[in-house]
């Protein structure tokens, strides 16, 4: 079946250093979109980015990513990580939306 | 002002006893989603449904009921209750306007049930 796996459940990095979130994925459907969502604290979580284009950077808000479909990847990328960008962050494909399980993300000063 | 919006915020019920979830979307949007977040899960899907009297089951449905009686209000109904089912659900709506469903989420309902 679909599933959907990031790896890490908990990256911490400091300020100004760059930062990546993992997410691959297995999937029977040959036409797929991705999405990273991102919950705040105490908030719902909300769209980040989303791609159904293979190997096109999709950018919005200072992070990236690229779906990958030869390496079934979409990590999320920002160059240079801001302490308001720690928070929940999930991956999900699409049809019934496949959600991973969450990594949180902490921004140290 | 939220378009997606949930009723109660948060709830403490008795085990064996009837829970009712509510979730109302200005969005106009057909598909509408329950899920449960609890740590180390992630989101799950519970229900879903494509329009006004359509629920489809999610991933993890037992123990949960919906109902869709409108194009605006998607419910999801406890008749039993159990400790297990203690979590924080979202509903969510879905714009299909990208070709893939685009979730906006209302901000969450806490329940424990006791």
């Amino acid at each position: 079946g679909d599933s959907v796996t990031q790896t890490e459940g908990l990256v911490t990095v400091t300020e100004g250093l760059p930062v990546k979130l993992n997410c691959t994925y297995q999937t029977t459907y040959l036409t797929i979109a991705f999405f990273w969502y991102v919950q705040y604290l105490n908030e719902a979580p909300q769209v980040l980015l989303r791609s159904s284009t293979d190997n096109k950077r999709t950018e919005h808000q200072g992070f990236h990513a690229t779906l990958h479909k030869s390496s079934s990847s979409f990590h999320l990328q920002k160059s240079s990580a801001q302490l308001s960008d720690s928070a929940l962050y999930y991956c999900a494909l699409n049809n019934r939306i496949f959600f991973g399980d969450g990594t949180q993300l902490v921004v140290k000063p | 002002e939220a378009a997606v919006t949930q009723s109660p915020r948060n709830k403490v019920a008795v085990t064996g006893g009837k829970v009712t979830l509510s979730c109302n979307q200005t969005n106009n949007h057909n598909n509408m989603y329950w899920y449960r977040q609890d740590t180390g899960h992630g989101l799950r899907l519970i229900h879903y449904s494509y329009g006004a009297g359509s629920t489809e089951k999610g991933d993890i449905p037992d123990g949960y009921k919906a109902s869709r009686p409108s194009q605006e209000n998607f419910s999801l109904i406890l008749e039993l209750a159990t400790p297990s089912q203690t979590s924080v659900y979202f509903c969510a709506s879905g714009d299909a306007n990208w070709g893939w469903d685009t979730l906006y989420f209302g901000a969450g309902t806490r329940l424990s049930v006791l």
